[in-house]
């Protein structure tokens, strides 16, 4: 049981490239998201699914796109990278019972954009 | 509308001292709530939750925390800390009834946790 991985771990983009980062878990969860982490800036959400086939913006959605073709996957693109997109990149997910009540996360995708 | 404040940025404590990390909610409906601790370049942990019943839950590492309903607090507390302890500490709340999609997390505190 990996709980949820996420790759890369990391990445040095030009301003202008485009990526995909992958995030995969292997607990069934329903719930998965897509947060970054900047310093002094907490966790801020970018986008989450509900389920498979669903996606929904949250708090800072410009720039990125982000698709869940397979219930255990969810992918955030970066069409064309920005220098402001330099960030760790955090992906969870959480179920709707017991303990998937919580959410589990990966251990980050730190990228760079020069 | 949901938000979680956790007024102090760091928290500085001698080891063996008990340490308490502050967090207060708001949410509409009924609140899950969470905490999580962060040690660096690593991704976040899961320490404890309430979802209901008794108000004082424990979790890993020795830590616990209280749900105050009247005050909307959630504070985290450890009666002795451990160097160890140090780490970036974050409060997180689900609400139950109005917004069961998201996850609404404060700001983080950092514990510094002196020999």
């Amino acid at each position: 049981n990996a709980g949820v991985t996420q790759t890369p771990k990391f990445r040095v983009l030009k301003t202008g490239q485009s990526m995909t980062l992958l995030c995969a878990q292997d607990m069934n969860h329903e719930y998965m998201y897509w947060y970054r982490q900047d310093p002094g800036m907490g966790l801020r959400l970018i986008h989450y699914s509900v389920g498979e086939g669903t996606t929904a913006k949250g708090e800072v959605p410009d720039g990125y796109n982000v698709s869940r073709l397979k219930k255990q996957n969810f992918l955030l693109g970066l069409e064309s990278a920005a220098p402001s997109q330099t960030s760790v990149y955090f992906c969870a997910s959480s179920g709707t019972s017991g303990r998937a009540y919580e959410q589990y996360f990966g251990p980050g995708t730190r990228l760079t954009v020069t | 509308a949901q938000s979680v404040a956790q007024p102090e940025d760091q928290v500085n404590v001698a080891e063996g001292n008990p340490l308490t990390v502050k967090c207060t909610y708001s949410v509409s409906g009924n609140p899950y709530l969470f905490w999580y601790v962060q040690y660096p370049n690593r991704g976040l942990q899961f320490l404890l939750k309430y979802i209901t019943g008794d108000n004082l839950v424990k979790g890993s590492y020795g830590f616990e925390a209280e749900f105050n309903k009247s005050q909307t607090s959630f504070h985290l507390k450890k009666p002795s800390a451990l160097v160890s302890d140090s780490a970036l500490y974050f409060c997180a709340v689900r609400d139950l009834l109005y917004n069961f999609n998201k996850f609404y997390f404060g700001s983080g505190t950092k514990l510094n946790v002196k020999p």
